[in-house]
């Protein structure tokens, strides 16, 4: 079993839709999250960060943590064909294990106008 | 500001040629570095850290070597590289506070070896 696991995508949604990205984390030890976006042929660049339970909002963004049931979650609002990309989950701990992150492998989501 | 610079961008290299990789940072002093690997339509794999000068840890064995001799700057080196090296190698550093794995990347090199 992956550390990380990611639905496999590729995600389609319509343009105005909610895209929801998923990801699971076997490490019960993880306590930082992260969602990164990955256009094609570019690196990868964080957009959320999360750590607690419960939700996190960044403008169209929202991150959600369930410590419980190992889940984290990224909801895009009023998608864009801009937000077209692979989307990477990342777990880490805080200030230990020099920083390290485990990555899943990324779903891709396309964004239709 | 913090910065982050990795070359060359592109790569072609024979199967048995050596490799080098280097990656600098500027506006911070003695960070975390890290390098990962992407393999096609994949997730990352560490490869190296580094929490300063001479100071590498080596996530998973390879064919791959990794050095620091300055703080802002992180090398990844092979002898002979390997159809199997091929991918996408990203230089990073921690973005927050606290480290916990959220990073700024570099550019990336993408390496095909033939």
């Amino acid at each position: 079993q992956k550390e990380v696991e990611q639905n496999s995508g590729p995600l389609s949604v319509p343009e105005g839709a909610i895209a929801s990205l998923n990801c699971t984390y076997s490490d019960r030890g993880s306590q930082s999250f992260f969602w990164y976006r990955q256009y094609s042929g570019k690196s990868p660049e964080l957009i959320m960060s999360i750590y607690s339970n419960g939700d996190k909002e960044d403008g169209r963004f929202t991150a959600q943590l369930n410590k419980a049931s190992q889940y984290v979650s990224l909801l895009i609002r009023d998608s864009q064909p801009s937000d077209s990309a692979t989307y990477l989950c990342a777990g880490g701990t805080l200030n230990t294990n020099a920083g390290k992150s485990t990555f899943g492998d990324g779903t891709t989501l396309t964004v239709k106008p | 500001s913090q910065t982050i610079h990795q070359w060359p961008a592109t790569l072609v290299q024979p199967v048995g040629s050596p490799l080098s990789l280097e990656c600098t940072v500027e506006g911070t002093s003695n960070p975390n570095l890290y390098w990962y690997r992407q393999a096609a339509g994949r997730g990352l794999q560490l490869l190296f850290y580094s929490v300063g000068i001479g100071q590498i840890s080596s996530e998973v064995p390879q064919n791959l070597s990794a050095s620091r001799p300055q703080d802002r700057q992180f090398i990844l080196s092979s002898k002979k590289l390997l159809l199997s090296d091929s991918g996408f190698y990203l230089c990073a550093y921690p973005t927050l506070a606290g480290g916990g794995g959220g990073y700024t990347f570099g550019s990336g090199t993408r390496l095909t070896v033939v």
